[in-house]
């Protein structure tokens, strides 16, 4: 059964401490991106990853946070310091970007993203 | 304006009913269109996908886009309360290196009351 997880799956920390969260996208899926959803904004793409190259970061604070992939199994997003309005559901979704059959993938609709089950950060 | 615009509702429909969920969206290279259910507490997850005008069925779902006025919807039909969830549309980008990306809209939250 593949599917994207998500560690942790909650977290509460304190204001100014790092936060860590980790993501293990679906075998064989070559994309992965990062939202952050709240009920004020909705889901917003902090960033994403084609190959492991970092594609596009510019929904993302740079100055506290950063979005990584050491390997094609793993990808991470820190917070450093961490605030209070960073509390949010963060989520990791993954696909595949390229064809794998001999249709486009809008048409094959092999460029779905499918979402892990989130980490509810909670800043203090 | 949003590049992805939804009503946020609610909307609330009588159990067996057909509920009808709306999308419009800025970009008009706009490629593939995406609904997803989420529930409370829960992540999206993949309803269904459409790319060329017209409708798509699957199940009581039916997808319907028209790219000239960019607009695509969702129909539900015999709604059941299990379809009580918010449902968001997604759009995703032309190429280059936005290749992939998607925009969400902010979600319609459907009621099916028994």
């Amino acid at each position: 059964d593949a599917r994207v997880t998500q560690t942790p799956r909650h977290k509460v920390t304190e204001m100014g401490q790092e936060v860590t969260m980790r993501c293990q996208p679906i075998l064989g899926h070559n994309t992965v991106f990062w939202y952050r959803q709240t009920m004020m904004q909705g889901l917003e793409l902090l960033a994403y990853f084609r190959n492991r190259a970092p594609l596009d970061d510019s929904g993302m604070p740079k100055d506290r946070f950063s979005a990584e992939m050491p390997d094609a199994t793993l990808a991470t997003l820190k917070i450093q310091p961490s605030e209070p309005r960073d509390s949010a559901v963060y989520f990791c979704a993954s696909g595949f970007s390229g064809k794998l059959t001999h249709e486009p993938p809008e048409m094959s609709g092999t460029d779905t993203q499918y979402f892990g089950p989130g980490t509810r950060l909670t800043v203090l | 304006q949003k590049e992805v615009e939804q009503n946020s509702g609610p909307l609330s429909v009588p159990e067996g009913a057909i509920a009808s969920l709306n999308c419009t969206y800025s970009d008009r290279g706009s490629q593939s269109f995406f609904w997803y259910r989420q529930y409370s507490g829960k992540s999206p997850e993949l309803i269904m996908f459409i790319y060329s005008n017209g409708d798509k069925e699957d199940g009581r779902f039916t997808a319907q886009l028209n790219k000239a006025s960019q607009y695509v919807s969702l129909l539900i039909r015999d709604s059941q309360p299990s379809d009580s969830a918010t449902y968001l549309c997604a759009v995703r980008s032309a190429g280059g290196t936005s290749y992939g990306k998607l925009t969400f809209g902010q979600g319609t939250i459907l009621t099916v009351h028994p």
